[in-house]
């Protein structure tokens, strides 16, 4: 079955980059049947979609307009893993990062990563 | 954007209770809504798509209904492992979002 597992740091300071990894076990971050999502969830915010990355003959993604000009995601295919990148970030930022797939066409998000506490703090 | 509220908050109900959670949204969802399960230092879990399926492995007491802006999850006896947070998520276009309620706690009373 597919699992994901996250990896990366868990603090980050104010005005820096927040970069996590989640590499794909039983499934392919090429494939055209899926869409590689990061979720993350907060006490103030609750659960966030934050964006996605897809193949269907050519790499799309998709990204929240809240995070749209400070969030990258890139998928690796040589590691066969997806990577969060989230620019300039604030205390507000602190929350556990999700990876989630979702199938093509579907609506859902299953399975999830094990969630990454960031913690953005001076 | 659409808005899911959830209710109740907490929900505080005993083993072999029927449990029944609502979720509504501020305008009609345009695609079907999912209900996960979060247990505390874990990661959301599917139990239910597309309104009314169960996912893989999800018990029969578990059942989704609803359509329009009201939605509901029952589980109809519960079992001391059900006693967790849920969530309901939709997908919305234009711009693309997906959207969860803020949660409903379901306690052991």
């Amino acid at each position: 079955q597919v699992q994901l597992q996250q990896s990366g740091p868990g603090l980050e300071k104010p005005s820096q980059t927040l970069s996590l990894t989640c590499a794909i076990s039983g499934d392919s971050v090429s494939s055209n049947s899926a869409a590689w999502n990061w979720i993350r969830q907060s006490p103030s915010r609750g659960l966030e979609w934050l964006g996605r990355t897809y193949y269907r003959s050519k790499w799309y993604n998709d990204y929240a307009v809240s995070v749209k000009s400070r969030i990258t995601i890139n998928p690796d295919t040589s590691k066969n893993q997806l990577s969060l990148q989230l620019n300039s970030v604030t205390p507000e930022d602190t929350a556990v990062y999700y990876c989630a797939r979702a199938a093509a066409g579907e609506n859902w998000f299953g399975p999830w990563g094990q969630g990454t506490l960031v913690t953005v703090s001076s | 954007e659409i808005v899911l509220t959830q209710s109740p908050a907490t929900l505080s109900l005993s083993p072999g209770e029927r449990a029944t959670l609502s979720c509504r949204a501020s305008q009609s969802v345009n695609y079907s809504l999912a209900w996960y399960q979060q247990k505390p230092g874990q990661a959301p879990r599917l139990i239910i798509y597309d309104t009314s399926n169960r996912a893989t492995g999800i018990p029969a007491r578990f059942s989704g209904s609803g359509s329009g802006t009201d939605f509901t999850l029952t589980i109809s006896s519960l079992e001391p492992e059900d006693f967790a947070v849920y969530y309901c998520q939709q997908r919305s276009n234009w711009p693309l979002v997906y959207t969860f309620g803020q949660g409903t706690k379901l306690e052991i009373k």
